[in-house]
């Protein structure tokens, strides 16, 4: 049982590339969530899947787009990246009801040069 | 929305000694609260929550309060170890909102050998 896995672990771009930072659960979780993490700012929520077909904003999605593909997997997209996009990404799933927790994946590390 | 706010940004404890994190939140219809431990490099990951409906729970050296008339909830740590260094992230979960975690900006607890 892997829960949630996310690739890559790290990545370094040129400003102005893109880049997919894929996601995948396999705990049958309705709820899939991308959050990026900056010292001193905590997690903000980035874009949200509450179930598959379905994606909303977050608290900042300028920059990204997102994809449920299926019911296991939620990818996050840079079209353009830029400087202030460098930060730690990470997934994380949830069941469909309210009262429970997420389960993180171990997270992208990405860089924007 | 939801706002959670996380007190203090950073915390030195003798080992052995107890530690508390202070969180508020500002909407009343929040009924979710869960705690996150990060070590470094680490993912989040849960380590007690707490439903509106229940003011104390436990779960061995570690406790979670909720005083719902002032909103605000605190983890409790007792006998601190080494091993509790680690960067604490308090949650709210505001009903209706297809359970997106709304994180406080996190706590830095260090134990001193």
């Amino acid at each position: 049982n892997a829960g949630v896995t996310q690739t890559p672990k790290f990545q370094v771009l040129k400003t102005g590339q893109s880049m997919t930072l894929q996601c995948a659960q396999d705990m049958n979780h309705n709820s899939m969530y991308w959050y990026r993490q900056d010292p001193g700012m905590g997690l903000r929520l980035i874009y949200y899947s509450a179930s598959e077909g379905t994606t909303d904003k977050g608290e900042v999605p300028n920059g990204y787009n997102v994809s449920r593909l299926n019911k296991r997997e939620f990818s996050l997209r840079l079209e353009s990246a830029a400087p202030s996009q460098t930060s730690v990404y990470f997934c994380a799933s949830s069941t469909d009801r309210q009262n429970y927790g997420y389960t993180f994946g171990s997270g992208t590390r990405l860089t924007v040069v | 929305g939801e706002n959670v706010e996380q007190h203090p940004s950073t915390l030195s404890v003798q080992e052995g000694d107890s530690a508390v994190i202070k969180c508020t939140y500002s909407d009343s219809a929040s009924n979710y609260f869960p705690w996150y431990k990060q070590e470094l490099g680490k993912r989040p990951q849960l380590i007690i929550d707490i439903r509106s409906n229940v003011g104390e729970k436990k779960d061995q050296r570690i406790a979670v309060t909720l005083n719902k008339t002032a909103k605000h909830f605190s983890l409790h740590i007792t006998e601190t170890q080494p091993e509790d260094s680690a960067v604490y992230f308090c949650a709210a979960s505001m009903e209706g909102s297809q359970g997106n975690l709304i994180f406080g900006k996190g706590t830095k607890l260090s134990v001193k050998p």
